[in-house]
């Protein structure tokens, strides 16, 4: 069974100060790993996902995630965050590429501090 | 491309009254999701159409709640009767099969 767990629910960090979201993920069959992202009274859009090609998977908005199958984990990553990041991520995982069942982590806050 | 479109953004209604929400798949896209967002269960996938088939309805919760899929370009979720306890978000999704999916921007229920 899939299941995927963020490890923080609330992130706070100052701008210009490097970001880690955390992800922890588990799964009987190989992976699709996603990262979205939801502002405040928007949707959620996709920034980066992850589907048996490079490792190291680069997103929107200077993000990137690696996956390491080893830790089973696949944690999101920015050097500098701006105040824009601001929202909740959504770590997701996917059985392979062709399945349609997303499992969704229970969101992590993060907070941008001036 | 507008996107999932989703309507209304925003609805407040009685317990007792029936709701329904509306999407507009991403033209071209065979697979459709209703998603559920709340504080407690955080996302929580409702039912999953392809090709306007529904073919998993098993995260629908109870009997008040139904979706159909009449063509490949709208799809309803009804909940009759509402209650307190279905207040969330109700996101639609679309894809290709196997390829990414794009969210609409939801519609948030309050039910009274």
């Amino acid at each position: 069974a899939q299941s995927v767990t963020q490890l923080d629910s609330h992130v706070s960090v100052s701008e210009g100060t490097p970001v880690l979201l955390r992800c922890n993920y588990s799964s009987s069959y190989s992976p699709s790993l996603f990262w979205y992202v939801q502002h405040p009274n928007k949707g959620l859009q996709l920034l980066l996902k992850y589907t048996s090609a490079a490792t190291l998977v680069k997103g929107i908005n200077g993000f990137e995630a690696e996956f390491k199958k080893s830790e089973t984990s696949f944690h999101l990553t920015k050097p500098s965050a701006h105040m824009s990041d601001a929202a909740e991520y959504f770590c997701v995982v996917s059985e392979g590429v062709g399945t349609y069942k997303y499992i969704f982590g229970t969101g992590t806050r993060l907070k941008v501090l001036a | 491309d507008a996107g999932v479109i989703q309507s209304p953004r925003h609805e407040v209604t009685e317990m007792g009254q029936e709701v329904t929400l509306r999407c507009k798949p991403i033209s071209g896209h065979n697979s459709l999701f209703w998603y559920r967002q709340t504080m407690m269960r955080g996302l929580e996938l409702l039912i999953y159409f392809n090709n306007n088939v529904p073919i998993d309805d098993s995260g629908m919760p109870e009997d008040r709640f139904s979706a159909k899929m009449p063509n490949a370009s709208f799809s309803t979720l009804k909940i009759q009767p509402s209650e307190p306890r279905d207040s969330a978000v109700y996101f639609c999704a679309s894809r290709i099969t196997g390829a990414k999916a794009f969210f609409g921007q939801g519609t948030r229920l309050t039910v009274v």
